[in-house]
């Protein structure tokens, strides 16, 4: 079974459209991540979710929403979609606690998305 | 402000060599760092977690240290093979779930 799954693996679209990616984890994790890898391979967390609740949402433009409808899943809906946009979204999730495994993250397999 | 840097970007070294790849960040005020491979067009896979209490942790082939007062993490790979070839990335939990990743390092073992 996958732990962390991300649909659609590759998104190709036009400047200007809106799009969603799915993200759902298996783990039973209470807290939910969005990455982008941008051109050059760096990684920068977009938002987390912690229980439902927005936690952190690192300088980006407000045409990304992320929406989680139950602890299990974190989907992230753009609008007006921008040449700059293109890039590798990872979705991630981690368990809160104490133990020695405590929020240790889980990545899915990115979506590769392009805009034209 | 958190930073974490990783030396060096790039490394080529030939099958069976014993290797050292460095992390640092700025702010020692970390839940935990962790360290990941990266393959050509594919996820992350989490390698080692240490969390900040902890000086080391060690899976297979893989160590990795922490030094949290002088903002250091080592992950040392031995006798290295041609399959380790890939991105490593190491990755600070700070306060608020915000992770900060540093930029990689680049590892092609020669056969």
């Amino acid at each position: 079974d996958t732990a962390v799954s991300q649909t659609p693996k590759y998104l190709v679209t036009q400047m200007g459209n809106d799009k969603s990616i799915k993200c759902e984890q298996n783990l039973g994790h209470d807290t939910m991540y969005w990455y982008k890898q941008d051109s050059k391979k760096f990684l920068k967390i977009m938002f987390s979710y912690n229980n439902k609740e927005l936690i952190i949402n690192e300088t980006v433009p407000n045409r990304f929403s992320p929406k989680s409808p139950d602890k299990a899943h974190l989907n992230l809906h753009i609008n007006s979609l921008e040449l700059g946009d293109s890039a590798v979204y990872f979705c991630a999730s981690s368990q809160g606690g104490t133990g020695g495994n405590s929020y240790e993250q889980y990545f899915g397999p990115g979506t590769r998305l392009t805009v034209t | 402000k958190q930073e974490v840097t990783q030396i060096p970007a790039a490394l080529s070294v030939p099958e069976g060599e014993n290797l050292v790849l460095n992390c640092s960040f700025t702010d020692s005020a970390i839940y935990n760092l962790q360290w990941f491979r990266q393959d050509p067009g594919k996820g992350l896979t989490s390698l080692l977690l240490i969390q900040s209490s902890q000086r080391e942790q060690t899976s297979g082939r893989l160590n990795a240290s922490l030094d949290k007062s002088s903002g250091r993490s080592t992950l040392y790979i031995a006798a290295s093979q041609p399959g380790d070839s890939a991105t490593y990335l190491c990755a600070v939990l700070a306060g608020g779930f915000k992770t900060i990743f540093g930029a990689g390092t680049r590892l092609f073992v020669k056969a």
